[in-house]
């Protein structure tokens, strides 16, 4: 059974930096885009971006691009969502979502993480 | 950008009644690249249908999809306690694959 591990709950300063990641447990894992969502405190959901691990093969939401870095470690079917500056508004639950058909990136999302709450609070 | 919007925000049912989900996009959703989703309190989302009206794997028959173009309806046709949730659709035919705000399923 294909699952994606999300890493543990954060909780940081704003202004600081941060990284957290979703391992997949197939070898396939490079053969799939994953995305990543947000969802804030009692919001909706939202699309932040995707990875194509096979060759860190990118696309972004324009309300997120330059906000986050979305990057891959083929080598370990690992995939991550960092910031450089965490602001008070990136407080929100973080979902990683593999694309349901592979190679295709018009995919809906079939397997999801467990999602990591991250809060940023001084 | 596609914005999707659903109705009603919140529809309030008892279990065995029919549940009727709307979601709208502002712009044609291209070959019916349009999915739905359930959240639970607590949980990730789960994917319902894709493709406008095709069922994911090991989703019960009595959900539904259907639609096209810019009009999209998920059905559930007799509510299960366990199906009172958050339903949400997306569009994944248009970077970037926007979701709509979610129609909350309570019990009345």
């Amino acid at each position: 059974e294909v699952q994606l591990v999300q890493s543990g709950a954060e909780v940081k300063k704003p202004g600081e930096s941060l990284k957290i990641s979703c391992k997949g447990s197939a070898h396939s894992f490079t053969s799939y885009w994953l995305a990543w969502v947000r969802q804030m405190p009692g919001k909706g959901l939202e699309w932040m971006g995707i990875i194509y691990p096979g060759d860190s093969d990118t696309r972004f939401s324009p309300s997120f691009q330059g906000q986050v870095t979305i990057s891959a470690d083929k080598s370990i079917s690992t995939a991550y969502l960092q910031w450089s500056s965490l602001k008070d508004s990136d407080s929100a639950m973080y979902y990683c979502a593999r694309l349901s058909d592979s190679g295709i990136y018009r995919s809906p999302f079939d397997i999801w993480g467990q999602g990591t709450m991250v809060t940023v609070s001084s | 950008e596609i914005v999707l919007t659903q109705s009603p925000g919140t529809l309030s049912l008892s279990p065995g009644e029919r549940a009727t989900l709307s979601c709208r996009a502002s712009q044609s959703v291209s070959s019916s690249y349009l999915a739905w989703y359930q959240q639970k309190p607590g949980q990730a989302p789960r994917l319902l249908i894709y493709g406008a009206s095709s069922r994911a794997t090991g989703i019960p028959d009595r959900f539904s999809g259907s639609g096209s173009g810019t009009d999209f309806t998920l059905t559930i046709s007799r509510l299960e306690p366990e199906d009172f949730a958050v339903y949400y659709c997306q569009q994944y035919g248009s970077s970037p694959y926007t979701f709509g705000p979610g129609t909350k399923v309570d019990i009345k």
